[in-house]
């Protein structure tokens, strides 16, 4: 099993649309975790941290379940520019190392 | 400030050739990473290193694959000899455990093309 697992997609929805993307976690001594968004052709960013008790940045939402090992992420109102891969990002267990998942590509079209 | 710092931005060479990718991370960072990411594999973790010493090598894929971070404000990553499938975006990132958040700050990458 992969420490960090994402579904690629690509997820092609339409502008407005909600859309919601998952990753799993395999260590279950994880301590932290992220979403990056990385543009096409371009670095990775970060998005957004994910609380144990779930966090809100305007449209975007994330969520934590331990007992699963999995978070989420939860875009609403989707517009052209949301377009991008997400990356899962889980860091503790014993390891300073951040691992990252494969991503998640979105699409979002008119 | 100025973010990660990254040369070259693109690279093509021959097989065989030595190519020598720079970084030069965020002022006040302790840790820096280098990362490999192609369509096949996504973002690999190569090498990190902490106050300039190498901590986690295991990802260098082998041999020909060697970093150095001579100081706190350089690292190189070089591959020698290279082959055609160490075709890749190589990213450099740095963060620091003082920050607090976790992030890393990536720089844009060296896009390598080994012919």
């Amino acid at each position: 099993r992969k420490e960090v697992e994402q579904d690629p997609g690509p997820f092609n929805v339409p502008e407005g649309a909600t859309v919601a993307f998952n990753c799993t976690y395999s260590n279950s001594a994880s301590q932290s975790f992220f979403w990056y968004r990385q543009d096409c052709r371009k670095e990775p960013k970060l998005l957004m941290s994910v609380y144990s008790s779930g966090n809100e940045d305007g449209r975007f939402t994330a969520q934590l379940n331990r007992a699963s090992q999995y978070i989420s992420l939860l875009i609403r109102d989707s517009k052209l520019s949301d377009s991008a891969t997400y990356l899962c990002v889980v860091r503790g267990g014993g390891s300073y190392i951040p691992t990252f998942g494969r991503g998640t590509s979105l699409i979002v079209h008119p | 400030d100025a973010g990660v710092i990254q040369s070259p931005r693109h690279e093509v060479t021959e097989m065989g050739q030595e190519v020598t990718l720079r970084c030069k991370p965020i002022s006040g960072h302790d840790y820096l990473f280098w990362y490999r990411q192609t369509m096949m594999r996504g973002l690999e973790l190569l090498i990190y290193f902490n106050n300039n010493v190498p901590i986690d090598d295991s990802g260098m894929p082998e041999d020909r694959f060697s970093a150095k971070m001579p100081n706190a404000s350089f690292s190189t990553l070089k591959i020698q000899p290279s082959e055609p499938r160490d075709s890749a975006v190589y990213f450099c990132a740095s963060n620091s455990e003082l920050v607090g958040t976790g992030e890393l700050f990536f720089g844009e990458g060296s896009r390598l093309t080994v012919l």
